[in-house]
């Protein structure tokens, strides 16, 4: 019984690159989140996510950042152009439709970028 | 907004003593509360969720209060041991009253060091 599998566990990128982070969620929910945790900071939620659909991203930056889950495949968060100031933990959490979510959510091991 | 402050200075006890962690929001009260343990480098764990109408829950050695009058929560870990050792992360649904998100807003942590 998997959990939330998210890779890579580490990337290193230069100024300048793209990083891409990849979430599967838990068997059986469809829905998912990213968050970012800051070095000294505490976890800030980003965006929220169901199959082919946005339900919320008021907690993505402008510019830069976007997130997607396809009807096949991974949750994908996405950042263009990274600068020194996006390295952070980023975390990935599922939860099963509304109807039965209780309110719990399961988070990944995260994501550790580094931008040199 | 809502904001939620946790005690950032590390908590050190000796095993087998009560550990008491505090969490205190402003604003509005949310639906239900939730702690989280975090393990250096890994992701968030649920632990315990706590509703509105709820003064106290309890699992196994852990028991958390929540009090919408104070605004706040406390978490108690009994009999603590040093596998206890860890971050602990307060967290509230940012729909308030209205329920369930998944969209959390959590506080910065406090770590607690339990002394053998």
């Amino acid at each position: 019984n998997a959990g939330v599998m998210q890779n890579p566990r580490h990337l290193v990128r230069r100024r300048g690159q793209e990083a891409r982070l990849r979430c599967s969620p838990m068997k059986g929910h469809s829905h998912v989140y990213w968050y970012r945790q800051l070095p000294e900071e505490g976890l800030k939620f980003m965006v929220y996510l169901q199959k082919e659909n946005i339900i919320d991203e008021s907690g993505m930056p402008k510019e830069r950042f976007s997130a997607e889950f396809p009807k096949e495949g991974p949750s994908i968060l996405r950042i263009q152009q990274v600068v020194r100031g996006d390295s952070a933990a980023y975390f990935c959490a599922s939860s099963p439709p509304p109807a039965e979510y209780t309110g719990e959510l399961f988070f990944g091991e995260g994501s550790r970028l580094t931008v040199l | 907004s809502q904001k939620i402050e946790q005690n950032s200075e590390a908590l050190n006890i000796q095993e087998g003593k009560t550990a008491t962690l505090t969490c205190n929001y402003t604003n509005y009260s949310p639906a239900y509360l939730q702690w989280y343990r975090q393990d250096p480098g890994r992701g968030p764990v649920f632990l315990l969720l706590i509703r509105e109408n709820e003064k106290e829950k309890r699992k196994e050695r852990l028991k958390v209060t929540f009090d919408t009058t104070l605004k706040q929560s406390l978490f108690h870990i009994t009999a603590s041991q040093p596998a206890d050792s860890a971050t602990y992360l307060c967290a509230l649904d940012m729909a308030g009253s209205a329920g369930n998100t998944g969209k959390l807003i959590f506080g910065q942590g406090t770590t607690l060091q339990v002394k053998p």
